[in-house]
């Protein structure tokens, strides 16, 4: 398996504009997970989903965040409008089943100017 | 709210030597514990995960130990090498319905090793 599949790697953008993160879990696997890694904050969870349905999206900064999963190999986070205060790389993660190991993607770096 | 600390922030060391990452978490009800490598500019890599019920895990040399009740955890790495060098995270996923599937990390230890 390819494991976790994201999209772009990279991302640089203007204040204002909207921005797609794309990322594609390992075949099988029912959870996944969206973070962002700051040098402040760190690691968080901004959403997570089971079985394609939002659990829990408590992480999700503000209203500008939307994330999707339309069908079990593909998902989305969307910010609209994007803002400098939102550049961090972006990493999407799937697992299993519940409480089994996480596989993290490469992550997208966005850059906000 | 679930917080975990890992101490110390960084860690330099000499090659060969072996060495212990700190981990501490302040909600003791927690489902599993788990140890991440991250490289630089990298996605996070799965060393160990260590179940409620477990006091340790072993994978080559590292070796992961728990202390639920006191709310601890160590990663141990034995005889360290310069591809040692990375990011080390602990993150913690509650034992609660209400928890889900969530992790929560805490702010990593960056080693390096030095040849």
């Amino acid at each position: 398996d390819a494991g976790v599949i994201q999209s772009p790697r990279h991302e640089v953008t203007e204040m204002g504009q909207e921005v797609t993160l794309r990322c594609k879990p390992i075949s099988g696997h029912n959870s996944l997970f969206w973070y962002r890694q700051t040098m402040m904050r760190g690691l968080e969870l901004l959403i997570y989903f089971n079985n394609n349905v939002p659990i829990d999206d408590s992480g999700m900064p503000e209203d500008r965040f939307s994330a999707k999963m339309p069908n079990a190999s593909f998902s989305t986070l969307k910010i609209q409008p994007s803002e400098p205060r939102d550049s961090a790389v972006y990493f999407c993660a799937s697992s299993l089943m519940w409480g089994q190991d996480q596989y993290f993607g490469p992550g997208t770096r966005l850059l906000v100017l | 709210k679930q917080e975990v600390t890992q101490i110390p922030a960084a860690l330099s060391v000499p090659e060969g030597e072996n060495l212990v990452l700190n981990c501490s978490f302040t909600d003791s009800a927690i489902y599993n514990l788990q140890w991440f490598r991250q490289d630089p500019g990298k996605g996070l890599t799965s060393l160990l995960l260590i179940q409620s019920s477990q006091r340790e895990q072993t994978s080559g040399r590292l070796n992961a130990s728990l202390d639920k009740s006191s709310g601890r955890s160590t990663l141990y790495i034995a005889a360290s090498q310069p591809g040692d060098s990375a990011t080390y995270l602990c993150a913690v996923r509650l034992g609660t319905v209400n928890a889900g599937n969530m992790l929560t990390f805490g702010g990593g230890t960056r080693l390096m090793v030095k040849p």
